[in-house]
């Protein structure tokens, strides 16, 4: 079965740490590898994807670094804030086909002030 | 308004019930999905929907059935339900393959 393994399941930094959340999936033919936030009673929402030609994506104090031989990929949060705490899943993504989403099993952030 | 919106917003049934989660969208997607969220498990895919005569399923579907009754609302039923069915339930929209949007969620308890 295809699966996304994500680490670690919590995660506690203090303010201004760089908390680096890690997934790793099995099946090569996965082409697209979103990153969704979520804050507590709210729905996911889409914070940062990489495709696979690529090793490293900026997005503000959002970076996705992806090593496509070891088949893993992670999140670093640069200069976390207490708003940044949230839980994260990420996801691998065929890009043809049924397009479906296999998620992560999420970590849980916490950003101390 | 919410693009996606989800009814109700929580819910306490028992078991044996039928019971139906409702979504509505807003933003013109043919594609929809339902999921459901446990804790250390993720968001896991119930059933999806590309298109109003397209229904499938996902990769839980057993015990939960759907209707997409227009473009814009896709119906999730537990049609008899069991505690270990107790979980947050979140509807998705998309357009394209590159982005999802979920609704606020529905919290079910089943006693």
């Amino acid at each position: 079965q295809q699966q996304v393994k994500q680490s670690p399941q919590s995660l506690i930094v203090q303010k201004g740490g760089i908390p680096i959340i890690n997934c790793a999936y099995e099946n090569t033919a996965f082409d697209y590898f979103p990153w969704y936030q979520q804050f507590p009673g709210k729905g996911p929402a889409l914070l940062i994807a990489i495709r696979p030609d690529v090793s490293e994506k900026k997005e503000g104090r959002f970076t996705i670094s992806f090593n496509k031989s070891a088949k893993q990929f992670s999140l670093h949060i640069m200069d976390s804030q207490p708003g940044d705490s949230a839980t994260y899943f990420c996801a691998a993504v065929r890009a043809s086909g049924t397009y479906k989403y296999i998620f992560g099993t999420g970590t849980r952030l916490k950003v101390l002030a | 308004d919410a693009d996606v919106t989800q009814t109700p917003r929580n819910r306490i049934t028992k078991t044996g019930k039928r019971i139906m989660l409702e979504c509505s969208q807003t933003k013109g997607h043919d594609r929809m999905y339902w999921y459901r969220q446990d804790p250390g498990l993720g968001l896991r895919l119930i059933y999806y929907s590309f298109d109003v005569k397209d229904i499938n399923k996902g990769e839980i579907s057993d015990g939960y059935s759907v209707s997409r009754q227009a473009q814009a609302k896709f119906s999730l039923s537990l049609e008899s339900a069991i505690p270990n069915q107790t979980a947050l339930y979140f509807c998705a929209t998309s357009h394209r393959w590159d982005e999802q949007f979920f609704g606020p969620g529905t919290r079910l308890t089943v006693l």
